[in-house]
């Protein structure tokens, strides 16, 4: 099946660093990805989507300047958390979605963020 | 709020029992879908239900799907120890051209050998 990966698959950083996270589709072209952040024992929460070389769409609540989110390439998507403090520490998720099977989703394998 | 609402939110069964889980949710779909995940882990795609199938089967999953109630159940047969995680439900809507994955709350299943 089609593979999503990210990297880093965890971070701890300082208070106040920003963070780049990476998600790639590896054999497919993901025209759509999509970011999810989960808290611990909750569900996945959508932040964001995201169309190749357009601007992603924020869900409410979600501060765009926070989480910058660029969509270069149709294999690359990356999540970019600006001035990190300790209630961002959380599991960030991403999928991607392929335009010939646009049905399903497919999920990487998240990335674990710690802020100190 | 969320679409999909999932019931139990934590289920403790033994090994062997059988474990079932529902998912309501709130408006038309396109499909739903049942997800797994392991503590601290990704997610797992179990099981995808189109909106005209009532129900599917997956090994030793049974997926059902009622749209007139706007509800999904997930059996887990003969359960293992090696079931235990967190099952979510997630339901794809369009919107605006194109269609999103929302969660559930999940439900958090124990087995115990």
């Amino acid at each position: 099946g089609a593979v999503v990966s990210q990297h880093p698959s965890w971070v701890i950083c300082k208070s106040g660093t920003s963070v780049k996270i990476e998600c790639r589709s590896l054999d497919f072209q993901a025209t759509t990805m999509f970011w999810y952040r989960q808290f611990p024992k909750q569900s996945l929460m959508l932040m964001a989507t995201s169309n190749e070389g357009s601007k992603a769409t924020y869900e409410q609540g979600v501060e765009k300047d926070k989480f910058l989110i660029n969509h270069a390439s149709l294999t690359l998507s990356t999540l970019t958390v600006t001035s990190a403090h300790p209630e961002d520490s959380s599991f960030y998720i991403c999928s991607a979605r392929d335009h010939a099977g646009w049905k399903t989703q497919y999920f990487g394998p998240g990335t674990r963020l710690l802020v100190l | 709020s969320q679409q999909g609402e999932e019931d139990p939110q934590a289920l403790s069964i033994q090994e062997g029992e059988n474990a079932t889980m529902n998912c309501s949710y709130k408006t038309s779909i396109n499909n739903l879908q049942w997800y797994r995940q392991n503590s601290g882990r990704g997610l797992v795609h179990l099981i995808l239900i189109r909106s005209n199938e009532r129900e599917k089967h997956s090994g030793r999953l049974r997926v059902t799907l009622d749209t007139s109630k706007k509800s999904s159940s997930l059996l887990i047969t003969a359960s293992r120890a090696a079931d235990t995680a967190s099952y979510f439900c997630a339901t794809d809507v369009s919107l605006g051209g194109y269609s999103t994955l929302t969660f559930g709350k999940g439900t958090m299943l124990l087995v115990s050998p």
